[in-house]
This record gives C-alpha cells, structure tokens and sequence, in this order.
C-alpha cells in the first residue's frame, strides 16, 4: 500500500510569489489534514477535508491560503502571495473514515520564502 | 500556556537503557493520545496510542496515561541507537476523525 505523499519536497520562492503544494493520500482514505510546522514551533492543524469537503479549516492563518480538494482525491494547498513567515514544513495526514484514529502523514514539503 | 508541553531535549541516554518521555496537556477534555516519531527529514509515524488511564505496552514501548494529572509519557526499553529521533507527543479532543495538537517535540539521542 503506498503511503501519502507530497509534492514538491521542497520549495524556494520570493516573497509575493504563489506556490501550490499537493498531496496524495493514502488509495480510500476519506479523511485529509494539512498541518504546518514553523521553525521552532509545534506542527499546527491547518484544515481537514471530509472527501471534497471542508470539515474544518479553523487553523487556515490567513485568506492567502487556499486549499482544494477536488473530487476528493488529491488535494492542493496554494500559498498567494507568499510571505516570509508562511516558511515551514507543510505536512498532510490521510485516515479513514468512520472512526478511524491513526493519521498517516506524508513526508512534507519543506516551503522557503525569500 | 501551551496545550501540549514537552522537553525539548536532547535527551541522552546509553545504549540498552531506559529512555522516559514526558508530556503534559492542558484541555482536560482530551480523550486520545499519541506518540510519534520523527526521523530528521521523515514523515511523523505513530507508534503508540492511549485512551484510557494506566499503561499500555507494545514490544519495547510503554505508553503511560494520567489524566488527573493531565500526563502522558513513553518509556523505550532496551534503547537501540536506531531509536534516536525526535518523539512527539499529540493530543485529541474528540475520537474519530479530528485534528492532532502537537508538542514540540523531544529529540531522544541513544549513544552506543
């Protein structure tokens, strides 16, 4: 069974640019996360997805954040315009659903404002 | 205050001993608990999870669960440097399918 991945691995970009980060959940899994970790600082929840759904996005920072899920597959998380403090660790988390309580996490993408 | 507090570390500990994690969490109403692991440059992989108040044991790992005290801790037995990685503790409100509250984590270092 594949696990979750992320693309890209790592990104550098200039303030004022857009990135746009994917994530493949795990083939089934109903139920996706993006968390962020700051330099220093704890991963913190972003926003979780039921199928296409948003279920919860109380840890979006900011409307320059937007996340996607189209279809309830893959999701994209676009940062626009990036700011220095949106540096960190973008990961995503995949579970099933109903009930199920271990998240599986992908490997992050590491994202860098210039 | 934090909602998920843990030492930092690095914690050091020989090969073959005990390592002891720490965590305490503020929201009382917390109902699920987890630690993870962190290879530098990894995914976060589960590798143990408590519900209920006591201990629970999986091979060299043993979850402890206080919840008047609001204290949750990992104990490794029979360190193996392979063991060396940072450790994160994270919380749940709610069961089912709702977010993790994070610590800082503790990076553990099993000198051989």
């Amino acid at each position: 069974e594949a696990g979750v991945t992320q693309f890209p691995s790592h990104s550098v970009i200039e303030k004022g640019q857009t990135v746009t980060l994917r994530c493949d959940p795990i083939s089934g899994h109903d139920n996706l996360y993006w968390y962020r970790r700051v330099m220093g600082k704890e991963i913190k929840f972003l926003l979780h997805f039921v199928k296409e759904s948003k279920q919860d996005e109380s840890g979006m920072p900011n409307n320059r954040f937007l996340a996607e899920r189209t279809g309830g597959t893959y999701s994209t998380l676009k940062v626009q315009p990036a700011e220095l403090e949106d540096s960190g660790v973008y990961f995503c988390a995949s579970s099933q659903d109903p009930g199920q309580e271990q998240q599986y996490f992908g490997p992050g993408t590491r994202l860098t404002v210039t | 205050q934090k909602e998920v507090e843990q030492n930092s570390g690095p914690l050091s500990v020989p090969e073959g001993a005990i390592a002891s994690l720490n965590c305490t969490y503020s929201d009382r109403v917390s109902q699920s608990f987890f630690w993870y692991r962190q290879y530098s440059g990894k995914s976060p992989e589960l590798i143990m999870s408590i519900y209920s108040n006591g201990d629970k044991e999986d091979g060299r790992f043993t979850a402890q669960l206080n919840k008047a005290s609001q204290y949750v801790s990992l104990l490794i037995r029979d360190s193996q440097p392979s063991d060396s990685a940072t450790y994160l503790c994270a919380v749940k409100r709610n069961s089912g399918n709702t977010p993790l509250v994070f610590g800082k984590g503790t990076r553990l270092s099993v000198i051989a």
